[in-house]
This record gives structure tokens, C-alpha cells and sequence, in this order.
């Protein structure tokens, strides 16, 4: 069974670009949330998506936004992009996104590096 | 606000030591889990904690989960090389799809 797939593995953007980064979850999982990771705040949640819905939203400017398709893949957006913004982005998947109890798979993440 | 917090920060051991991890909050979480992510790599489940006072064995890894149900540790007998990485308790917030992570402890195990 393949895993959780992100791509790209590392991205390179200047202050004000934008950038889109792509989640393909294991098969069968309909629930994908993101996590953005970095040294001093640690991972932080995004939000999550289920059947296309997104469901949860963590407290992230609106510069940041998701979407998923019917295929339940899903995909990030960060405009306007902010030194700040430096990351380790990470998707994770599940059958039905109940964080607590299921076992959420998690990518390898897309590491986003802002000049 | 649900907060987790772990300690240590940083743990550098020999191999072959025992070494407890904590995982604290002034919040009651209907379950915990930890994780262990090494570098370069998404974090990986290694146990969910649902009930009070539980302890939970995975080989040479011991979970408890506490009482009231607002920390947890995660001992390790006899560390390995192998068990270095970074070391995250994770909490759900009231059935919200969304994981609190702690801080998390990274640990070394040096041969």
C-alpha cells in the first residue's frame, strides 16, 4: 500500500510569491490535514478536509488555504509568502479524520524555504 | 487553551540506558498518542493511550497514560541507536480533527 505522498520534497520562493503544495493520501483515505512544522512553534495544525469539506481551520492567516478533490487528494496554498513562512509543511491522512483515536499517516512533508 | 508540554527538551544518553519522557497538561485529553519522527520523514504513530491509569508495552517502550487523563510518559529500557529521534505526545481537541503536539524531546542515543 503506497503512503502518503507530498510533493514537492523542497521548494525554494522569494517574499511575495506564492506557492501551491500537493497531497496525494493513501488510497481509501478520505480525511487529509495539514501541519505546518518548524524549530521554534513545532508542528501546528492547519486544517482538515474531508470528502472536499473543510472541516477545521487552525489560526493561520488567510494567506493560507487548502482544498481537496473528489479524489480526496489536497492541495495548499500560501500567497504572499513571508520570511516566516520558512517550514516543513506535512500531510497527513486517515479514513475518517478522527485525529484522536485513528492512526493518522503522515508524508514526508514539502520543506519550503523563503528568501 | 490545551497546551502539551514535554520534557526534557533534548535527552543525549549511552546506549543501553533507560530514559523517561514526559508529557504534561493542565487539560483533560480524551486520548493521547505518541509519535516519533526522524529526520526527514513525517512523524510515525507509535501508540494511542485512551484510558486513565493505562499502560501500554511496544518491545522495549512503555506508555502510561495518567490517572486523570492529563499526562503521559514513554520509558525506554535499554536504549538503542536506533530509538534516536524526535519523541511527540499528541492530544485531539474535543473531537475537532486536530491534533495539539507538544514541543517534543530529541533524543540521542550515542553506540
Amino acid at each position: 500500500k503506497a503512503g502518503v505522498t507530498q510533493t514537492p520534497r523542497y521548494l525554494i520562493k522569494t517574499r511575495g510569491q506564492q506557492v501551491t503544495l500537493s497531497c496525494s493520501p493513501i488510497s481509501g483515505h478520505r480525511s487529509v490535514s495539514w501541519y505546518q512544522q518548524t524549530p521554534g512553534q513545532g508542528l501546528q495544525f492547519l486544517f482538515e478536509y474531508f470528502s472536499e469539506t473543510q472541516r477545521n481551520k487552525g489560526n493561520f492567516p488567510g494567506r493560507f488555504s487548502g482544498r481537496q478533490f473528489s479524489n480526496s487528494r489536497s492541495e495548499m496554498n500560501v500567497s504572499t509568502l513571508e520570511l516566516g513562512d520558512s517550514a516543513l509543511y506535512l500531510c497527513a491522512s486517515s479514513l475518517s479524520g478522527d485525529a484522536g483515536y485513528e492512526k493518522l499517516f503522515f508524508g514526508s512533508g514539502t520543506q519550503l524555504s523563503v528568501l | 487553551t490545551q497546551l502539551l508540554e514535554q520534557s526534557p527538551q533534548f535527552l543525549s544518553i549511552q546506549e543501553g540506558e533507560n530514559l523517561t519522557v514526559y508529557c504534561n497538561s493542565s487539560s483533560v485529553f480524551s486520548s493521547l498518542q505518541w509519535y516519533r519522527q526522524e529526520p526527514g520523514e513525517g512523524p510515525v504513530l507509535l501508540v494511542t493511550v485512551v484510558t486513565g491509569g493505562e499502560v501500554k508495552k511496544l518491545k522495549r517502550l512503555t506508555f502510561q497514560f495518567g490517572d486523570a487523563r492529563k499526562d503521559s510518559s514513554l520509558h525506554i529500557t535499554a536504549a538503542q541507536p536506533g530509538d534516536t529521534g524526535l519523541y511527540l505526545c499528541a492530544g485531539e481537541v474535543d473531537s475537532s480533527y486536530k491534533l495539539i503536539f507538544g514541543s517534543g524531546t530529541r533524543l540521542l542515543v550515542r553506540p
